[in-house]
């Protein structure tokens, strides 16, 4: 059975702080990693991650994948009130057409 | 363009009774899926389809059936609401693609009392 695991489940900071969000897995046929940032309503897609070592990036957030050790890290630098969300990773089932998804990381960024 | 759209946005219904949730997409998307969110618990596959006229178990189907009569619609039913059935649900959909991202309605808030 696929597996999708976050760390941590919550994460309280300050404006300004630097937050690291981990994501590990478990799965067959392994061909992509997906996170999506979910406010107050549907979650969004932020990358989608597929070789390791190669970092996406998006403004102040970033992405890598890390291959070996089944796991990617979402890096958010400069925090901000509005990065206040739950970060969600998913992992698509490419044979069976979905996606397993991890609990998510709930990010409180206080002024 | 609209994406993806849930109707109701909010619902409560009383133990036994039943309802149906209603997604539709106008992406032209082949796969389209249907998610519960609990506190603390991420998102829960209920039921997917992977094209028009088919539909496939997720992790949690139990009390849910899904019809997927037309490609743009995906229809969620409780038969027999139950009080565990309170939740967030969210209907995706993605293109046929390998990898392609899931594009999600902006939910439906289900409480069983």
């Amino acid at each position: 059975e696929d597996k999708v695991v976050q760390s941590p489940l919550s994460l309280v900071v300050h404006e300004g702080d630097t937050v690291t969000l981990n994501c590990s897995y478990e799965v067959t046929n392994f061909r992509s990693l997906l996170w999506y940032k979910q406010e107050k309503k549907a979650p969004t897609f932020l990358f989608m991650l597929t070789s390791s070592g190669i970092e996406k990036k998006s403004g102040r957030l970033s992405s890598i994948l890390d291959k070996k050790e089944l796991s990617s890290i979402l890096n958010i630098t400069a925090t901000q009130t509005g990065d206040s969300a739950i970060y969600l990773c998913a992992v698509p089932n490419t044979n069976a057409g979905k996606s397993t998804f991890g609990d998510g990381t709930t990010l409180t960024v206080k002024p | 363009n609209a994406g993806v759209t849930q109707t109701p946005k909010f619902r409560v219904l009383k133990t036994g009774q039943s309802m149906t949730l209603l997604c539709a997409q106008d992406m032209n998307h082949e796969y389209m899926y249907w998610y519960r969110q609990d506190p603390g618990m991420g998102l829960r596959l209920i039921h997917y389809s992977v094209g028009e006229g088919t539909t496939a178990k997720g992790e949690v189907p139990d009390g849910y059936n899904v019809s997927r009569l037309k490609k743009q619609n995906f229809l969620l039913g409780l038969e027999s609401a139950a009080p565990s059935q309170t939740s967030v649900y969210f209907c995706a959909s993605r293109n046929g693609q390998a990898n392609s991202p899931l594009h999600f309605g902006n939910g439906t808030r289900l409480t069983v009392t």
